[in-house]
């Protein structure tokens, strides 16, 4: 069972550069979410998604956009990067919005900005 | 804003030692959620405790919800090494956005 599958695991840019993070889940799921997991910080919500072809902003979306053109795919991109956006990116993904909806997770896109 | 506070940030314990680690809010939460993460993967759930009060055990972790739902705690009793790894607890908002609130992490290093 695949789940939620992220791509690139990892990846190095220079400052500047632009790149889009693919995130895709096999499970039917209506929400999808884009973290970043900083030492000490827990895990922050960049951007979020509660069906196909609707995107709303987290709790630290600056510099970052979204997309879900399909239900089953959510990208992430970068337009511009910069050494502050060097993180752990998670995809995540769940069944419905309630509180008791468990997220599934992707296992992570390590990404370093020189 | 929504915070979740959670102590401690880091634990070395040795094995068949027991622990205890907390989330604390002054917000109220709907429901509380606490992940387990393994290096290189992603946070896998644990449990979800809804009710205030409520209290649901697996095996040897015991999880606790606040009766006014601002908080929730862990205990592991007589801690593995398999029991390694970042415990995550998470809160959700009043409203079925779906969103998360996560707390800072507690990384636990169970010694054999």
């Amino acid at each position: 069972n695949a789940g939620v599958t992220q791509t690139p695991k990892f990846r190095v840019l220079k400052t500047g550069q632009s790149m889009t993070l693919l995130c895709a889940q096999d499970m039917n799921h209506e929400y999808m979410y884009w973290y970043r997991q900083d030492p000490g910080m827990g895990l922050r919500l960049i951007h979020y998604s509660v069906g196909e072809g609707t995107t709303a902003k987290g709790e630290v979306p600056d510099g970052y956009n979204v997309s879900r053109l399909k239900k089953q795919n959510f990208l992430l991109g970068l337009e511009s990067a910069a050494p502050s956006q060097t993180s752990v990116y998670f995809c995540a993904s769940s069944l419905a919005g309630g509180g008791n909806q468990p997220q599934h997770f992707g296992d992570g896109t390590r990404l370093s900005i020189l | 804003t929504q915070l979740l506070e959670q102590s401690p940030q880091f634990l070395s314990i040795q094995e068949g030692e027991n622990l205890t680690v907390y989330c604390n809010s002054s917000s109220v939460f709907s429901s509380l959620q606490w992940y387990r993460q393994e290096p290189g993967e992603g946070p896998v759930l644990l449990v979800t405790v809804v009710t205030g009060g409520e209290v649901k055990k697996l095996k040897r972790l015991t999880f606790q919800f606040g009766d006014a739902r601002k908080d929730s705690s862990l205990h592991i009793t007589a801690a593995q090494p398999g029991d390694t790894g970042l415990y995550l607890c998470a809160g959700a908002g009043l409203s079925n956005t779906g969103k998360l609130i996560f707390g800072q992490g507690t990384t636990l290093q169970v010694k054999p």
